[in-house]
């Protein structure tokens, strides 16, 4: 089916362990984007990439990195978990960024 | 940062009801968008409205866009027990140039009572 595909699903890290969310998207889509979703707090952006070849710092950008690495692919690592960092995180892509979006299926981190 | 908030937080409604949830945001528009996401799940685009519009529908889904009130409305008419999820409103700003990216609202939780 056509969309965007996270992985994996679930992860649970320990303090200080590193790890990369995976991003892939099949619909040609020019944008892709990093969500973190916690209780309460609703969705935030942590990086974007506008276009193939960009990235830019959303709302919450700290403790994360990014790498675009073609247009299907945005992926989304963590150097130093925290447990701060225990959420559950989401990619999305869209075309232009202002038509709507698609959403992957999410990862659900817990850091202890 | 959030713009969008919606109004109720959360709703609970029989089914076969109309369920009514609504939108604000803060700065000029080029769009406002509804997103749907079931308990567990990704978010899934329902519906777009732009801001040269003021009423759009999709099957059982009507949205209004008031851009003097800078407020949208989401009804659902005839409720389904499948209907309960959380709703979300977003916006894409008039000045967003290649910023293009959302400005989300907190949701709405709507619970749909057999």
């Amino acid at each position: 089916n056509a969309g965007v595909t996270q992985t994996p699903k679930f992860q649970v890290l320990k303090t200080g362990q590193s790890m990369t969310l995976q991003c892939a998207q099949d619909m040609n889509h020019n944008s892709m984007y990093w969500y973190r979703q916690d209780p309460g707090m609703g969705l935030r952006l942590i990086y974007y990439s506008a276009s193939e070849g960009t990235t830019d710092k959303g709302e919450v950008p700290n403790g994360y990195n990014v790498s675009r690495l073609n247009k299907r692919e945005f992926s989304l690592r963590l150097e130093s978990a925290a447990p701060s960092q225990t959420s559950v995180y989401f990619c999305a892509s869209s075309e232009t960024g202002i038509g709507g979006y698609t959403f992957g299926s999410g990862t659900r981190l817990t850091v202890v | 940062s959030q713009q969008g908030e919606e109004d109720p937080q959360a709703l609970s409604i029989q089914e076969g009801e109309n369920a009514t949830m609504n939108c604000s945001y803060k700065t000029s528009i080029n769009n406002l968008q509804w997103y749907r996401q079931n308990s567990g799940r990704g978010l899934v685009h329902l519906i777009l409205i732009r801001s040269n519009e003021r009423e759009k529908h999709s099957g059982r889904l009507r949205v209004t866009l008031d851009t003097s009130k800078k407020s949208s409305s989401l009804l659902i008419t005839a409720s389904r027990a499948a209907d309960t999820a959380s709703y979300f409103c977003a916006t894409v700003a008039t000045n967003a140039g290649n910023n293009r990216k959302l400005i989300w609202g907190l949701g709405t939780s709507l619970a749909v009572n057999p």
